[in-house]
C-alpha cells in the first residue's frame, strides 16, 4: 500500500533563510509526487509536482523539491523564507503502477506546520 | 470557471440529523473526488467519481455516508444520522483522468457535530 510520512509535526524558520520540508514516501511502482500548501479555513492549493525527468523540480512562489529516489524522499525547500510562507504544507504520492494504474488516488501526509517569524 | 466551488462553506448541525453538501467542479474536469480532513492531520480519501460513475469508495465511508453525481456535472455527499466524530473539514476536489496534474480542491465545507 502506498504512503507518506511527514516526520516533522512543525518547522520553525527565520524570515529570509532557508527552509527544508521533509517528506517520504513508500509505493509499489513508481510515484507521482506533490506538493500542496493550506493556509487557514482554505482549500488545498498545488504547489509542485514530480511525474518523471529533472529530479529537482520548481514550483509556485519560488518552492522547490528534489526527487531522490534510492532515499524515497520528496523534501520541499525554499532558499529564503518568508513569513507569507507560513501555512500548512501537505507532500502527496500517487502510485502509477499500483491500484488503477495511473488513475490512483492522491494519499496525503498528515501535514507540516512551517512558522516563520521575522 | 472560477475553480471548484463547494457549499455551504459551515455546517452546524445537531447529532442524528441529516446533512448534505454540494460540490461544483471545474467545468471540464471529469474527475471529481471527496476527502475529508480532521485538525492535524491531512485529507483522507473517501470516494471518487469518473463522470457519473462512482469507481472507489474508502473503507472510511461508512454506510451513513452517501454519494452521487447525477450528471456528471456537480455532485452531492450525504451524510446520515450525524455523530460527532463526523466534524470535519469536507474537500472537493477535480481533475482530468487524462492528466498528469494534481487535483484542484475547493475551499471545503467544514461540519461540526453538536
Amino acid at each position: 500500500a502506498q504512503s507518506v510520512a511527514q516526520p516533522e509535526d512543525q518547522v520553525n524558520v527565520a524570515e529570509g533563510n532557508p527552509l527544508t520540508v521533509k517528506c517520504t514516501y513508500s509505493v509499489s511502482g513508481n510515484p507521482y509526487l506533490f506538493w500542496y500548501v493550506q493556509y487557514p479555513n482554505r482549500g488545498l492549493q498545488f504547489l509542485l509536482k514530480y511525474i518523471t525527468g529533472d529530479n529537482l523540480v520548481k514550483g509556485s512562489y519560488g518552492f522547490e523539491a528534489e526527487f531522490n529516489k534510492s532515499q524515497t524522499s520528496f523534501h520541499l525547500k525554499k532558499p529564503s523564507a518568508l513569513v507569507s510562507d507560513s501555512a500548512l504544507y501537505f507532500c502527496a504520492v500517487r502510485d502509477i503502477n499500483g491500484y488503477g494504474g495511473s488513475q490512483g488516488n492522491l494519499i496525503f501526509g498528515k501535514g507540516t506546520k512551517l512558522s516563520v517569524k521575522p | 470557471d472560477t475553480g471548484v466551488s463547494q457549499d455551504p462553506r459551515h455546517k452546524i448541525t445537531k447529532r442524528g440529523q441529516n446533512v448534505t453538501f454540494r460540490c461544483d467542479p471545474i467545468s471540464e474536469h471529469n474527475r471529481l473526488y471527496w476527502y475529508r480532513q480532521t485538525l492535524g492531520q491531512g485529507p483522507e480519501f473517501l470516494t471518487y467519481f469518473q463522470n457519473e460513475a462512482q469507481l472507489e469508495k474508502s473503507r472510511l465511508l461508512s454506510d451513513r455516508f452517501s454519494a452521487e453525481r447525477p450528471k456528471g456535472s456537480f455532485s452531492t455527499l450525504e451524510i446520515q444520522r450525524t455523530e460527532q466524530g463526523d466534524s470535519a473539514m469536507y474537500l472537493c476536489a477535480s481533475s482530468l483522468v487524462s492528466s498528469n496534474d494534481g487535483y484542484t480542491f475547493g475551499s471545503g465545507t467544514r461540519l461540526t457535530v453538536v
